[in-house]
């Protein structure tokens, strides 16, 4: 199983764009890279999926670089609604993806 | 459609007593996960089914079964609670070709 580390919080202002790096150092080869989003007292929601470059959806996109080691989840202009827990999972089925503690995002006015 | 419902939204139980949590999809999805999230920390796996008629096991299946009698419906239930299964439960789903995973609600579990 590959091991995800990723930042505990951070913070950000409305309007910015924030990026969240996450590393996986010993990805394998048909690992695919997951990100969710979960809002406190809910369940988490799909927010992106990738396997190497760049993937890009109405709500985020993802950039993983040639060696997969790392990748970052880019959210355009966050706003206060934004303010959520993201979950970096890497795995090449849903059996054997790991949720680990996340990245506590809070946005601010 | 309603995706996923869990029930009951919440309880409280007695150490020793049963229980068993329900979790029902109407999304025809032929894999179905639980999940636990204790405070402060990401969901682990629990018991997964991944088709009708088979389950697995998790990274942390100790004091929980399953069954996958049909397509829609997969129960966990708690043979004999102890307080450190107290923990919010989160069952989801996935069509098998996708990594998208599909959460209900949560049932809040105490037990005391």
């Amino acid at each position: 199983l590959a091991k995800t580390t990723q930042p505990i919080s951070m913070d950000s202002y409305e309007g910015q764009e924030v990026n969240i790096t996450c590393s996986h150092n010993n990805i394998a080869t048909n690992d695919y890279i997951t990100w969710y989003q979960q809002f406190p007292s809910q369940g988490p929601r799909f927010i992106i999926q990738g396997y190497k470059t760049k993937v890009t959806n109405e709500v985020a996109s993802l950039f993983i670089p040639a060696d997969r080691k790392s990748s970052t989840l880019s959210l355009p202009r966050v706003s206060l609604s934004d303010t959520a827990v993201y979950y970096c999972l890497v795995g090449d089925n849903n059996n054997d993806m790991r949720f680990g503690a996340g990245t506590r995002l809070t946005v601010k006015p | 459609t309603a995706g996923i419902t869990q029930a009951p939204t919440s309880q409280i139980l007695a150490a020793g007593r049963s229980m068993t949590l329900r979790c029902t999809q109407d999304m025809r999805h032929n894999a179905m996960y639980w999940y636990r999230q204790d405070l402060g920390l990401g969901l682990r796996l629990i018991h997964y089914s991944n088709t009708a008629g088979t389950t697995g096991k998790g990274e942390v299946p100790d004091g929980y079964s399953v069954s996958r009698a049909n397509t829609d419906d997969f129960p966990l239930t708690l043979a004999s609670a102890v307080p450190s299964q107290t923990s919010v439960y989160f069952c989801a789903s996935s069509d098998s070709l996708s990594y998208e995973q599909f959460f209900g609600p949560g049932t809040r579990l105490t037990v005391l």
